[in-house]
Parts: C-alpha cells; structure tokens; sequence
C-alpha cells in the first residue's frame, strides 16, 4: 500500500512568484486537505477537497487555491508569495469525511520564500 | 470556535520518566479527539485516538482518555524512552467545520539517557 507522497520536499521561491506543491494520496483515499505549519506551531488547515470538490476552507487568503484530479490527487497553489507564507505544507488523505476517520500525512513540502 | 490548548514546553525527561503532556479543548458538539508525533523531520504521524467520552486510546505505551467533564485528552506513559523524543500534537475534528483538524502548538520533548 503506498503511502501519502508529497514533492518537492524543498523548495526556495521569491516573494510575489507562484508556487505549486503536490499530493498523491494513499490508494482508496478520495479526501485530501492541506495544513500549514509554520515554525514552531502547529498545522493550519487551509482547505479539503472530496470527490474533486473543495468542500471547507480555513482562513486563508484566495491566493492559496487548490484541485483535486480524478485519481484523488491533489495540488496547492499559492500566488504572490509573500515572506510570511514561508512554512511547511502538509498534505493529509483518508477515506471519506467522517469525523473519526485516520488522516494519513505525507512529509511535507519545505517552502522558503526569500 | 473550536480550539486545543496544549501544555507549552519544550519538556525534558530522563529514559524511564513518567509523563504526562496535558491537553484541554474547547468545541461544539461532539469532537474526536487525536494525539499526532513528528520525529525530527518527518510528517505527522497518528499516535492515538479517542471518538466518544470516557473512550481510552492507546499505542505504543501511550494512552489518553476522553474527559467530557473537563474538556480534557492527556497524553500519559510510565516509561520513556529515548526514541520517543519528538513534537506532540493534540487535535480534534469536529461537525461544522469541515471535518478538519484544529491543532494545538505542539509539544517537543527530549528524553536524554
């Protein structure tokens, strides 16, 4: 069974560039949400998407957008990049939306904006 | 809103210490509740969980127990070792609110031989 994927692991871009980061969700997976964890705190959620449909949101500016493609993976977009967002990004998956369902993470994307 | 209070750290124990990192909530309805580790490096990792009051998770030697009287989801183990050192997360999900999980800060700790 193969598990949460997320690439690049690091990634060094300019303040007002665009970013994309991606997912693959563990086999079976049809939801994936999007976390950001600045240093020393803990994961932010930033949206969720199931069935190919973003279904919550967090409070995030829309310059952080998202898809989810058919076979459930997913990217996370984030436009004129700005210092602040400098953190790493996590990508979770699990089956279905049920409150008590595992998440399943990923390792993360290291994003450092200069 | 719902949001997770976690003792702040970091915490530093010897190998075979007791310890307890504590963890209060505040949400509506009916939240799961879940501990989460991240070993240097690495992403999360579900280390435990509790769905409904007076439910006990466990894993590893680790347990916690869903308090509904006092909002509260300690995370306890008689016996650290040097390989648990690492951030603990508590979190919750709960309806309304997407199904995410709300975290609190973390909390590192060291155990030293």
């Amino acid at each position: 069974e193969t598990g949460v994927t997320q690439s690049p692991t690091h990634l060094i871009k300019t303040r007002g560039q665009q970013v994309t980061l991606r997912c693959s969700s563990q086999s079976g997976h049809n939801t994936v949400s999007w976390y950001q964890q600045a240093l020393g705190q803990g994961p932010q959620f930033i949206f969720q998407y199931y069935r190919e449909e973003e279904n919550g949101r967090g409070n995030f500016p829309p310059r952080f957008s998202g898809l989810q493609f058919p076979n459930y993976s997913s990217e996370l977009n984030v436009n004129a990049l700005e210092l602040d967002d400098s953190a790493l990004y996590l990508c979770a998956s699990r089956s279905g939306t049920a409150l008590n369902t595992e998440a399943f993470f990923g390792q993360g994307t290291r994003l450092t904006v200069v | 809103g719902n949001s997770v209070t976690q003792m702040e750290g970091p915490v530093t124990l010897s190998e075979e210490a007791f310890l307890t990192i504590n963890c209060t909530y505040t949400a509506t309805g009916y939240p799961s509740l879940f501990w989460y580790v991240q070993y240097p490096g690495e992403g999360l990792q579900l280390l435990l969980k509790a769905t409904k009051a007076d439910d006990k998770g466990s894993n590893k030697g680790f347990e916690a127990t869903y308090r509904k009287e006092t909002t509260s989801f300690h995370l306890e183990k008689g016996s650290v070792q040097v390989s648990d050192s690492a951030v603990y997360f508590c979190a919750l999900t709960s309806q309304g609110g997407s199904e995410k999980l709300v975290f609190g800060k973390g909390t590192k700790l060291t155990v030293n031989p």
